[in-house]
C-alpha cells in the first residue's frame, strides 16, 4: 500500500499564511481524493477541505486545498492565519478499500 | 444531524480482546451510502484507520491489523462494534468510531474512547 508523508509541524504569524503538504508514497495523488482534517487538543478531527479543494459548510475560504501531480503531493493552504487555526493537521486518502492518513501536521501560530 | 457515541471498557488486560460499540442516532446504517468505520489514536500520536463496514456486511480492514480485528454491524440496534484481540499496551490509545462515505470522506465522529491496556 502506499503512504501519506506530511511535515512534523509548521509555525507561521498570525496573518500570515501556511501551506502543508502530503506527498504520495506510491500511486498518483489524482486517483483518489484528499482530504484534509483539522484536530484540536482532546477533540475528533473535523473536515475542512474534502475531495482535494472542496470546503464544507461552515468552514472559512482562508482554507483551500490543491494537488500537484507533478510531485505526487496535496497541499493545505491557510491564510489570513489566526491563533484559532492552531492545530493538528492530517491528510487522508484511500486505495483499494484501504484508508491511509498521513502522520500529521502541528500548526503553531505565534 | 448524525451522532455517533463509542461506548465499552476503558481497560483490558493483556492478551484479553478489546470490545467496542459504536451507536449511531440521527440516521439509520441500513439506509446504505455510508461506511462505519473505527479509527484510532495512540497518545501524542497521529491517526490509523482500523477497518469499516457497510450495512450489508461487508467489511474492509487495515492490513497491518486485520489478523486481531472483527467488525460486525447489528442494523436492529443501529449500532456496529469493534473487536480487537490479543491486545497488549501497544493497543492503548483513544478509539473512535465515524462514518465515511463511498469515496472515504469521514463526516461525522464520535467524541472517541480512551482503552487503556494494562495488567
Amino acid at each position: 500500500n502506499f503512504m501519506l508523508t506530511q511535515p512534523h509541524s509548521v509555525s507561521e504569524s498570525p496573518g500570515k499564511t501556511v501551506t502543508i503538504s502530503c506527498t504520495r508514497s506510491s500511486g498518483s495523488i489524482a486517483s483518489n481524493y484528499v482530504q484534509w482534517y483539522q484536530q484540536r487538543p482532546g477533540s475528533a478531527p473535523t473536515t475542512v477541505i474534502y475531495e482535494d479543494n472542496q470546503r464544507p459548510s461552515g468552514v472559512p475560504d482562508r482554507f483551500s486545498g490543491s494537488i500537484d501531480s507533478s510531485s505526487n503531493s496535496a497541499s493545505l493552504t491557510i491564510s489570513g492565519l489566526k491563533t484559532e487555526d492552531e492545530a493538528d493537521y492530517y491528510c487522508q486518502s484511500y486505495d483499494s478499500s484501504t484508508v491511509v492518513f498521513g502522520g500529521g501536521t502541528k500548526l503553531t501560530v505565534l | 444531524q448524525v451522532q455517533l457515541q463509542e461506548s465499552g471498557p476503558g481497560l483490558v488486560k493483556p492478551s484479553q480482546t478489546l470490545s467496542l460499540t459504536c451507536t449511531v442516532s440521527g440516521g439509520s446504517i441500513s439506509s446504505g451510502g455510508y461506511y462505519w468505520s473505527w479509527i484510532r489514536q495512540h497518545p501524542g500520536k497521529g491517526l490509523e484507520w482500523i477497518g469499516y463496514i457497510y450495512y450489508s456486511g461487508s467489511t474492509y480492514y487495515n492490513p497491518s491489523l486485520k489478523s486481531r480485528v472483527t467488525i460486525s454491524v447489528d442494523t436492529s440496534k443501529n449500532q456496529f462494534s469493534l473487536k480487537l484481540s490479543s491486545v497488549t499496551a501497544a493497543d492503548t490509545a483513544v478509539y473512535y468510531c465515524a462514518r465515511a462515505d463511498i469515496v472515504a470522506i469521514f463526516d461525522y465522529w464520535g467524541q472517541g474512547t480512551l482503552v487503556t491496556v494494562s495488567s
